[in-house]
């Protein structure tokens, strides 16, 4: 069963807007911890946020937030003021307790226009 | 700065040769992993590694075999290539942990390999 799901399969925002990337997950471990990367075309993987299941508060990093609603399973990335260089693939991906591998989504495209 | 290298941006391999990808960490991470991407499948995780000399098998390891015999060093395995390994193929590395936390895994460039 899918444990990532990103509905999204592209997205299209305007520069200076900001932009709601969709991530649902399913685990029934209470301890587990989500990530967000990027991907530009360039193909390397930039690691964005994380959330430890545990965080009262929801995780931000500059212009990333991370909208975790626990009891509906979700951690929605949203960016804020989209810039140009912000056109590129996004991947949650979710970490279960004992284990040090990630659980990822198929990602979703952002593309950031003028 | 964290730092991931991959050997190979750019790989052209022949249908049957034996392919290496190499995969270097300098974070003194514990944890190592390679897996390939392909479009509308996303990430998919063929082996990794815990420790040196250690191995485990991921979601799709068949065709492929891995080596760490240093703990910077973690080496992807294509026995006899085939045209369906033509893929990208990234590296990445973690530190160790004994509970939650951020584990953040950390990636290198990525190899695009094509097998004619």
């Amino acid at each position: 069963a899918q444990k990532i799901t990103q509905t999204q399969p592209g997205m299209f925002v305007q520069e200076k807007e900001a932009v709601t990337l969709d991530c649902t997950y399913d685990t029934s471990d209470q301890s587990y911890g989500l990530f967000w990367y990027k991907q530009p075309s360039s193909g390397e993987m930039i690691f964005l946020i994380y959330q430890g299941s545990y965080d009262e508060q929801n995780a931000t990093e500059g212009r990333y937030s991370l909208n975790f609603q626990k009891a509906r399973k979700s951690a929605n990335l949203v960016i804020s003021a989209s810039q140009l260089g912000d056109s590129a693939m996004y991947f949650c991906a979710m970490r279960e307790p004992g284990y040090s591998t990630l659980t990822f989504g198929k990602g979703t495209m952002l593309l950031v226009s003028p | 700065d964290v730092k991931v290298t991959q050997s190979s941006r750019y790989l052209v391999k022949r249908t049957g040769e034996k392919v290496f990808l190499e995969c270097v960490q300098d974070m003194d991470h514990e944890n190592m992993f390679w897996y390939r991407q392909d479009p509308g499948l996303g990430l998919r995780l063929i082996y990794f590694s815990y420790d040196v000399k250690m191995k485990e098998k991921g979601d799709i390891p068949e065709g492929y075999s891995v080596s760490r015999e240093k703990k910077e060093r973690f080496s992807l395995i294509l026995e006899s290539a085939s045209t369906n390994q033509t893929s990208m193929y990234l590296c990445a590395s973690s530190a160790s942990t004994q509970g939650p936390s951020t584990d953040t895994q950390y990636f290198g460039p990525g190899t695009r390999l094509t097998v004619l």
